[in-house]
């Protein structure tokens, strides 16, 4: 079965420096990954995902991310963090071996805290 | 906006009533997917359609029964509401292949009373 970890229920970071969220994930062969962003009393909208190939993926509103297949991690980075990135942030994955049943299974979610 | 459309925002309901979540996908996804976040569940699947026909089951109570019709829209129906139902339910749509993106609604917020 698949599943995804966040160990962080917050993350604080001052605006301007960098950010990192953590996800882990366990899934039988190899993975497709997701993150997404969740801002109050809205919808959870996509940032970026790992399908294959290049290990970084660059997403929406400055948001990158490293595929670590020996750490088994997806982190979530940005090089200089905002006051409006402040949000709770998800990790997904999705097990390719699933075939046309594509679920997502997310991870428990991380509250970043950006503060002046 | 994702392109997704979910009706209604939010939903005010009796314990033992019968309600019923509507989705409307984005342009050309086929593919429907039904999700429940709750503060001790978390984000869980409930449900997936592709193109009219059930594709996946998750964590679905017996209690709950989804559609997708031909103009591709889907229905969550939830019956017998209990106070644990109360949660935001929240549809997605992709093109249905195994890489293609979730676009996610802005979701349903069920009160159960």
């Amino acid at each position: 079965a698949q599943s995804v970890a966040q160990p962080e229920d917050q993350v604080n970071v001052a605006e301007g420096n960098p950010l990192t969220v953590k996800c882990t994930y366990s899934v039988s062969g190899n993975p497709y990954l997701f993150w997404y962003v969740q801002y109050p009393n809205r919808g959870l909208q996509f940032l970026l995902k790992y399908i294959t190939g290049d290990n970084l993926v660059k997403g929406s509103y400055g948001f990158e991310a490293e595929f670590n297949k020996s750490q088994t991690s997806f982190h979530l980075k940005k090089p200089s963090a905002l006051v409006s990135d402040s949000a709770l942030y998800f990790c997904a994955v999705r097990d390719p071996s699933s075939g046309t049943a594509s679920k997502l299974t997310f991870g428990t979610g991380t509250r970043l805290q950006v503060t002046l | 906006d994702s392109g997704v459309t979910q009706t209604p925002k939010h939903l005010i309901t009796a314990t033992g009533q019968r309600v019923t979540l509507r989705c409307s996908p984005r342009s050309g996804d086929l593919s429907v997917y039904w999700y429940q976040q709750s503060l001790d569940q978390g984000l869980q699947f409930l449900i997936q359609y592709y193109n009219g026909e059930e594709r996946a089951k998750g964590n679905i109570l017996e209690r709950f029964s989804a559609q997708q019709f031909p103009d591709l829209h889907s229905e969550l129906n939830l019956s017998s509401l209990e106070l644990g139902d109360s949660a935001l339910y929240f549809c997605a749509s992709s093109v249905g292949g195994i890489q293609e993106t979730q676009y996610f609604g802005p979701g349903t917020r069920l009160l159960v009373l």
